[in-house]
């Protein structure tokens, strides 16, 4: 079975401190991976998405993910964060099927 | 465009009732979906579909039906509501269907007493 795993729940950082996000995947066939952020009251938006070529993707706002095969892992990268990054972030993983899986979600709270 | 809305925002059920929630999108995408958000443990997918007159059960499908008559509609209906499905429902679309980013609706915040 396809499953998705977000090792942190909640992350707290001060800003300008680097963040990384670490997500996990699990399925035998290929899958197309994804990170979302869903900012307090506001629905999902995409960050960035990965489904061949190059594995190290820039997403919007600084965001960017590395695909690491060998790991299963497709873990969220900023240099620096900012208070408005304060929100949750989803993992997820979507086989050329359609069908997708998410991660159970990490809450990132930054400290001004 | 309003890209995905999703009718109505709040709904408060008693146990056994029945309702429908409603997903449109204006964006002509071929592949809608229906989530639930539950605290800790993120998106499951409930249902979703290829395209108009098709249907697929996600993750979760027990205790929900969907209907896709009209390309731009999906509807979500709970046919005798219990206090498990107390949820955040969201609905999204997209163009393609692997590789392409889901838009999501606003969601609709259910509770079942």
């Amino acid at each position: 079975a396809q499953s998705v795993s977000q090792h942190n729940h909640h992350v707290i950082l001060s800003e300008a401190a680097s963040l990384e996000l670490g997500c996990n995947y699990s399925y035998g066939g290929t899958v197309n991976l994804f990170w979302y952020v869903q900012y307090p009251g506001q629905h999902l938006q995409l960050l960035l998405k990965y489904f061949s070529g190059d594995p190290l993707v820039k997403g919007i706002k600084g965001f960017e993910a590395e695909f690491i095969k060998s790991k299963f892992s497709f873990n969220l990268r900023k240099p620096s964060v900012q208070w408005s990054d304060t929100a949750e972030y989803f993992c997820a993983a979507i086989t050329n099927a359609g069908k997708s899986t998410f991660g159970d979600g990490t809450t990132l709270t930054v400290k001004p | 465009n309003a890209g995905v809305t999703q009718t109505p925002k709040f709904r408060v059920l008693k146990t056994g009732q029945s309702m429908t929630l409603l997903c449109a999108q204006d964006m002509n995408h071929e592949y809608m979906y229906w989530y639930r958000q539950d605290p800790g443990m993120g998106l499951r997918l409930i249902h979703y579909s290829v395209g108009e007159g098709t249907t697929a059960k996600g993750e979760v499908p027990d205790g929900y039906n969907v209907s896709r008559l009209k390309k731009q509609n999906f509807l979500l209906g709970l046919e005798s509501a219990a206090p498990s499905q107390t949820s955040v429902y969201f609905c999204a679309s997209s163009l393609t269907l692997a590789g392409g980013e889901q838009y999501f609706g606003p969601g609709t915040r259910l509770t079942v007493t």
